[in-house]
């Protein structure tokens, strides 16, 4: 079945750090990639996500490029600040199926 | 648009109770899928529905789970009788569903369940 690993937190950075949360995934198929932040006592909201092989997703400085090659998603940030704290999740939908199969969650601090 | 809203927020009940978890997905979205988050097992899929139909309710635990979608706009999640392992952030997520896997999913805040 389809799986999505993530690298090991918690992860804890000085602000301005670069910033990178290893994704890769198992999948039948083409899937689309997804990247969650769940800020605490918040639900999950979208980050940025890539539907086809070499696509780059970004958004409020993150990025993330669909590696069909490797069967990566990794998250990347050049400079993190103390608002980026929160728990990352990498996820996936494939073939005909549209329920999002999660990594296990990267949690992220920022120290000031 | 209010987003995805969720109720109640936060549920404490002994174990036995019957507990009801609410969700009214974002206007025009047709399909709905129900979530639980726990530390051990994670984010994992319970049902989802399209079009108020159930398509994949394989991720429900066992009999004492059951969900409903009776219109567009309204769905509950319902453990009859609750149990102690039942202790999770519920979240319930719907998407507009037209664009097939590619769709963006749009979380509500989650209810937050205690099993006592």
């Amino acid at each position: 079945g389809d799986s999505v690993t993530q690298m090991e937190g918690p992860v804890t950075l000085s602000e301005e750090a670069f910033l990178t949360i290893n994704c890769t995934y198992t999948a039948t198929g083409y899937p689309s990639l997804f990247w969650y932040v769940q800020y605490p006592g918040e639900g999950l909201q979208l980050l940025l996500k890539a539907t086809k092989a070499d696509d780059k997703g970004s958004n409020k400085g993150f990025e993330a490029t669909y590696r069909k090659e490797t069967t990566s998603f990794h998250l990347e940030k050049g400079s993190v600040q103390v608002s980026d704290s929160a728990v990352y999740f990498c996820a996936l939908t494939s073939g005909s199926a549209r329920q999002l199969t999660f990594g296990s969650g990267t949690q992220l601090t920022v120290l000031p | 648009d209010a987003g995805v809203i969720q109720s109640p927020r936060h549920e404490v009940t002994e174990m036995g109770q019957e507990v009801t978890l609410r969700c009214k997905p974002i206007s025009g979205h047709n399909s709905l899928f129900w979530y639980r988050q726990t530390m051990m097992r994670g984010l994992e899929l319970l049902i989802y529905f399209n079009n108020n139909v159930p398509i994949d309710d394989s991720g429900m635990p066992e009999d004492r789970f059951s969900a409903k979608m009776p219109n567009a706009s309204f769905s509950t999640l319902k453990i009859q009788p609750s149990e102690p392992r039942d202790s999770a952030v519920y979240f319930c997520a719907s998407s507009p569903g037209g664009g097939g896997k590619g769709d963006t999913q749009y979380f509500g805040p989650g209810t937050r369940l205690t099993v006592l």
